[in-house]
């Protein structure tokens, strides 16, 4: 799976849109990108995955670079739950299940 | 419908005895992985087990083990265990097929 970089944290104004990036230059053509967020003493809980095309669910966005090398999640308006670490990540959708790779994520923190 | 489950959520042994993690999937899904969680190595593969076959092995000694059931239930077993074992064990499951993984809350096992 590729490496990913991301920055170590992050704040953000509760109410505002929280910007996440991530670096991913080593990316496959058929890797995706998939972002996960672990609150507190919680399991990670998956947010949202792309291969190229902008992606949006009732969480988040994702937009990808047009080429492919690096990615931003998009927390619209953030509340003091969305305090967590994310994790940006990239592997092979099917053929096998090679674990999941976390690296450090960066710690967003909503500000009152 | 109902989430990851994983029993016990909290245990206490010490060095040198042996500790077993349950894990129930999400109803349907068929793909049960296992990760250690500790403060200076963050989040760690340990193994993955689709229709009670082994399928990945992450970087960890043959003290760690695991089994998959019929009904998907996963078990992992540590045995002989060190002081570095300590640490937080989740369990996620999925279809096998993506990298959408639903979490559960963890084991959090402490060796004295």
């Amino acid at each position: 799976d590729a490496k990913t970089t991301q920055p170590t944290s992050m704040d953000c104004a509760e109410g505002r849109a929280a910007n996440l990036p991530c670096n991913h230059s080593t990316i496959s053509g058929n890797e995706y990108v998939y972002w996960y967020r672990q609150i507190h003493s919680q399991g990670p809980q998956y947010i949202i995955h792309g291969l190229k095309n902008n992606e949006t669910n009732e969480m988040a966005s994702l937009i990808i670079t047009e080429d492919r090398k690096s990615s931003t999640l998009i927390l619209p308006h953030a509340t003091l739950r969305d305090t967590a670490v994310y994790y940006c990540i990239v592997r092979v959708m099917g053929g096998g299940a090679d674990g999941l790779t976390f690296g450090k994520g960066t710690h967003l923190i909503i500000q009152p | 419908k109902a989430g990851v489950t994983q029993t016990p959520r909290y245990l206490i042994k010490t060095r040198g005895q042996q500790v077993t993690l349950s894990c129930s999937p999400i109803s349907g899904h068929r793909s049960v992985s296992w990760y250690q969680q500790t403060p200076g190595q963050g989040l760690q593969f340990l193994f993955e087990y689709f229709s009670e076959t082994q399928r990945n092995k992450g970087n960890f000694p043959g003290r760690f083990s695991g089994r998959q059931f019929s009904n998907s239930r996963s078990e992992m077993n540590v045995s002989t265990l060190e002081l570095g074992d300590s640490a937080l064990y989740l369990c996620a499951s999925g279809t096998g097929d993506t990298g959408e993984l639903f979490f559960g809350e963890g084991s959090r096992l402490t060796v004295l």
